[in-house]
């Protein structure tokens, strides 16, 4: 069964300061893994996709990588700034085209 | 463009009763689903379908009835609330197919529906 594990649960940051968020997953077998942002009380805002023959993409101040036998990804966001602060998730397709969530980056960035 | 809709927005049940979370997008998404997020656990998957006519389970699917009659439509009913499932529904939908970054494969969610079941 495909488990997908973020660390840390929460993160506080000076505003500037480049950060990590990291992602893992049990079951290399992936369609692809996504990144998404959620704002308290709202829904989710897909950031960026990744598909599993890709290793990198980029959207401005975000990058996020995939090392798909390794079973990891990240989410490099430069220059943070105060209206990053969110939470931070990512999802894997799996072969059955269901996306199994992690439980979540809470980041914080203080001005 | 409105997306993804959900309604309603928030809604109180009493233990037994029965309600329907409705769910409707205008993008001709080929793949809708419905995922509840609790505290510390993420989004877990309840129901979702592929086309008009297909539904399947999820990781949590029981309590939970979906129908897929239509393209636009998913709507998932709770035939008789409990205490456990009170939480955080979404609905997210996306083209069955691969896509390019930013293209069809995105999944696009709803704002969320708050259950409080007591």
């Amino acid at each position: 069964k495909q488990e997908v594990t973020q660390i840390p649960a929460a993160l506080s940051v000076p505003e500037g300061e480049n950060l990590v968020l990291n992602c893992s997953f049990t079951d290399s077998a992936i369609y692809n893994l996504q990144w998404f942002r959620q704002d308290p009380g709202k829904g989710l805002t897909s950031l960026l996709l990744i598909q599993s023959s890709q290793r990198e993409q980029t959207s401005g101040r975000l990058n996020a990588s995939l090392d798909k036998s390794s079973g990891r990804s990240t989410l490099y966001i430069a220059a943070s700034q105060p209206g990053d602060s969110a939470t931070y998730l990512c999802a894997v397709k799996d072969s059955s085209y269901k996306l199994i969530f992690g439980s979540g980056t809470r980041l914080l960035v203080r001005p | 463009n409105a997306g993804v809709t959900q309604t309603p927005k928030f809604q109180v049940l009493k233990t037994g009763q029965s309600m329907t979370l409705q769910c409707a997008q205008d993008m001709n998404h080929e793949y809708m689903s419905w995922y509840r997020q609790d505290p510390g656990m993420g989004l877990r998957l309840i129901h979702y379908s592929v086309g008009a006519g297909i539904t399947d389970q999820g990781e949590v699917p029981n309590g939970y009835n979906v129908s897929r009659s239509t393209t636009e439509d998913f709507p998932l009913r709770l035939l008789s609330a409990a205490p456990s499932q009170t939480s955080v529904y979404f609905c997210a939908s996306s083209r069955r197919r691969t896509g390019i970054q930013g293209g069809a494969n995105v999944l696009t969610f709803g704002a969320g529906s708050r259950l409080t079941v007591l």
